[in-house]
């Protein structure tokens, strides 16, 4: 499996709580996603690094945020957790666009 | 922004027969069509890409076809065996990052 991580695997929160969820490469990529995952939307877009304190939005990227601060974190923050927000996130890396994309082993967040 | 279509949504086949999944895309200028499967509780995993200057493309029993004039592509799965149960997806992007994937077929080999 690539290098990659993420944390936590499973977390549960309340409504308008604040999380945030890691993910770590070892692979040097420079390419970073976030998706999450929901039944009958397949996997959908929140955002993307392209390097360093590069990031962009992606399809659905109302109420989260990213940052990377390093070339091996991604980090996803929920900045107030609403119940539309429960899915399976999963990060991605990257080396170069049109690729193959390296999947985490994905994170269950419930909102409660 | 790039939009997929992916049919059926579930495909259930007879281990031994042929599955095919199919998948539409509406940005003329997407060029790069991966195929990734997960199964159950796991990470998505690449299993056969094509580029747009490729019609098709084989990997033993797995195939993918691509009509750039109809903007469809197509995974073939012969001589199924109960291990390629999974959700597979197809997805389409250009040069970017925003790569879009379809909806998602689960397809269950009965032995």
């Amino acid at each position: 499996d690539a290098g990659i991580t993420q944390s936590p695997r499973h977390k549960v929160t309340e409504t308008g709580t604040p999380v945030t969820l890691r993910c770590h490469q070892t692979e040097n990529h420079r390419y970073m996603y976030w998706y999450r995952q929901d039944p009958g939307h397949g996997l959908r877009l929140i955002h993307y690094s392209y390097g360093v304190k590069d990031t962009d939005k992606g399809e659905v990227s109302d109420g989260y945020s990213v940052s990377r601060s390093k070339t091996e974190d991604f980090l996803l923050t929920l900045e107030s957790a609403t119940s539309s927000q429960t899915s399976v996130y999963f990060c991605a890396i990257q080396p170069d666009t049109n690729t193959e994309a390296f999947f985490g082993q994905g994170t269950r967040l419930t909102v409660v | 922004g790039e939009n997929v279509e992916q049919h059926p949504s579930t495909l259930s086949v007879q281990e031994g027969d042929s599955a095919v999944i199919k998948c539409t895309y509406s940005d003329s200028a997407s060029n790069y069509f991966p195929w990734y499967k997960q199964e159950l509780g796991k990470r998505p995993q690449l299993i056969i890409d094509i580029r747009s200057n490729v019609g098709e493309k084989k990997d033993q029993r797995i195939a993918v076809t691509l009509n750039k004039t109809a903007k469809h592509f197509s995974l073939h799965i012969t001589e199924t065996q109960p291990e390629d149960s999974a959700v597979y997806f197809c997805a389409a992007g250009y040069n970017n990052n925003d790569m879009r994937f379809g909806a998602g077929t689960r397809l269950t080999v009965k032995p």
